[in-house]
């Protein structure tokens, strides 16, 4: 069966210091994967996202994402969070030629001062 | 350019009552796709529709849901006779002719809650 973990429902991190979420995924076919975020009251909006090439991929707002299939793992980082950071972020996977992408839970990132 | 427009924000209904969710895609888009959060979940599938066609809706319960996107307005998710289960966030997706998932573009969301 197709799915998408996030393992951390909260990660509180301090402004200036550095960002990991989790996302593990199990997916029968080549992936396709996506990290958006939803600040509060706005639209879920794509960070980055990989079909394939380069398992490092750069994203806005200064987020980037390595892909490990030996991991099954699609991992997000910021070296340095602001606090415009704090959202939810949703891990997502989809396949070639398919419209639908499966979600996970999401994780939610409080920033401190 | 504005994006996809969702509303209400916020909906409020007892038990019983009819929901109706609306949905604008961006302009030029001609593809449609809703999706369900449920409390402590990921969003899921619901229905992906284009103009006066309903694509896919194997996402959709079979009773009580149904989706249009009409010639002319948005796209309207509509919920009969809601129940507390119903209560969740419904987002909208739109996406260009062709671009599958590469290129989708979501709102943000209409929060349903049954009293």
């Amino acid at each position: 069966a197709q799915s998408v973990t996030q393992p951390d429902i909260h990660i509180t991190v301090s402004e200036g210091a550095s960002l990991e979420l989790r996302c593990n995924y199990s997916y029968g076919a080549t992936p396709y994967l996506f990290w958006y975020v939803q600040s509060p009251g706005q639209g879920l909006q794509l960070l980055l996202k990989y079909f394939s090439g380069d398992t490092l991929v750069q994203g806005i707002k200064g987020f980037e994402a390595e892909f490990k299939r030996s991991q099954s793992s699609f991992n997000l980082r910021k070296p340095s969070v602001h606090w415009s950071d704090a959202a939810e972020y949703f891990c997502a996977v989809g396949t070639l030629n398919d419209y639908k992408l499966s979600f996970g839970a999401g994780t939610t990132v409080t920033v401190r001062a | 350019n504005a994006g996809v427009m969702q509303n209400p924000r916020h909906l409020v209904r007892r038990r019983g009552q009819e929901a109706r969710l609306r949905c604008s895609p961006m302009k030029g888009h001609s593809h449609v796709y809703w999706y369900r959060q449920l409390p402590e979940e990921g969003l899921k599938f619901m229905v992906y529709l284009q103009k006066e066609n309903i694509i896919d809706e194997s996402g959709m319960p079979k009773e009580r849901f149904s989706a249009e996107f009409p010639k002319e307005g948005p796209s309207i998710l509509r919920i009969q006779q809601v129940v507390r289960g119903d209560s969740a966030a419904y987002f909208c997706a739109s996406s260009p002719l062709g671009t599958g998932n590469e290129k989708l573009f979501f709102g943000s969301g209409t929060q349903l809650s049954v009293l």
